[in-house]
């Protein structure tokens, strides 16, 4: 039951171009939105998280945006850095549940 | 000064064996979890303990226990252990659980559990 989802499991952009992440969700309780980064061996890391109440977050490079009415959320980086390159795991809360996707993993070329 | 730490990183047994992970975190949270990734590399929630309450029990199979000797511990303890619990075990923890149910969390770096 994949009530979060994310399509891509990989992305490939250039260095100083946008990077777009997406994830979609199907549970109408989910109203608390977070992105974490996973480097290889490590636990994933806090980046950005967004409440239902509103419809964009922004945080140095990073933006969340989220369309309530489409239950879907997207992770902008701009400019994109070599070290971004990471999997990128979408987790939605509500209602005492938290579900991940599966990840994205972002290759940043310089 | 690592803030969430797991032992052992790694840890390969054979079935039928019971074995523990200890988690640790010096961030003063209240609240700690643990996590299962699995081979499709889905998170998938476990157990989450607020102040040596269990407030979060998924349906894990009872050979899974969680063990909360303080707020600053949260060990797991496996009995009887399958090949389907080969995965990678991640400890986390947060302060407070949230007015929507979570709040940002401080993952650990991981126990790759291999059953054999």
């Amino acid at each position: 039951d994949q009530q979060v989802k994310q399509n891509s499991p990989s992305l490939s952009v250039q260095e100083g171009r946008i990077s777009i992440l997406n994830c979609d969700y199907t549970n109408s309780m989910f109203d608390y939105f977070l992105w974490y980064k996973k480097y290889p061996a490590e636990g994933p890391t806090f980046l950005i998280s967004i409440s239902s109440i509103k419809d964009k977050n922004e945080d140095g490079r990073f933006t969340v945006f989220l369309n309530k009415s489409a239950k879907h959320l997207s992770l902008h980086i701009v400019p994109s850095q070599p070290g971004d390159s990471a999997v990128y795991f979408c987790a939605a809360s509500g209602n005492n549940d938290m579900r991940f996707g599966a990840g994205t993993r972002l290759t940043v070329k310089p | 000064d690592t803030a969430v730490s797991q032992t052992p990183k790694y840890l390969v047994t054979q079935m039928g064996n019971d074995k523990s992970i200890k988690c640790e975190q010096n961030l003063g949270h209240d609240t700690m979890y643990w996590y299962k990734q699995d081979s499709k590399k889905f998170l998938k929630i476990m157990f989450s303990y607020n102040n040596k309450e269990l407030i979060i029990n998924e349906t894990v199979p009872n050979r899974f226990s969680p063990k909360s000797p303080d707020k600053a511990h949260l060990n797991l303890h496996i009995n009887s252990l399958e090949l389907g619990d080969s995965a990678v075990y991640f400890c986390a923890s947060s302060q407070g659980f949230g007015t929507s149910g979570f709040n940002e969390q401080f993952f650990g770096p991981g126990t790759r559990l291999t059953v054999l």
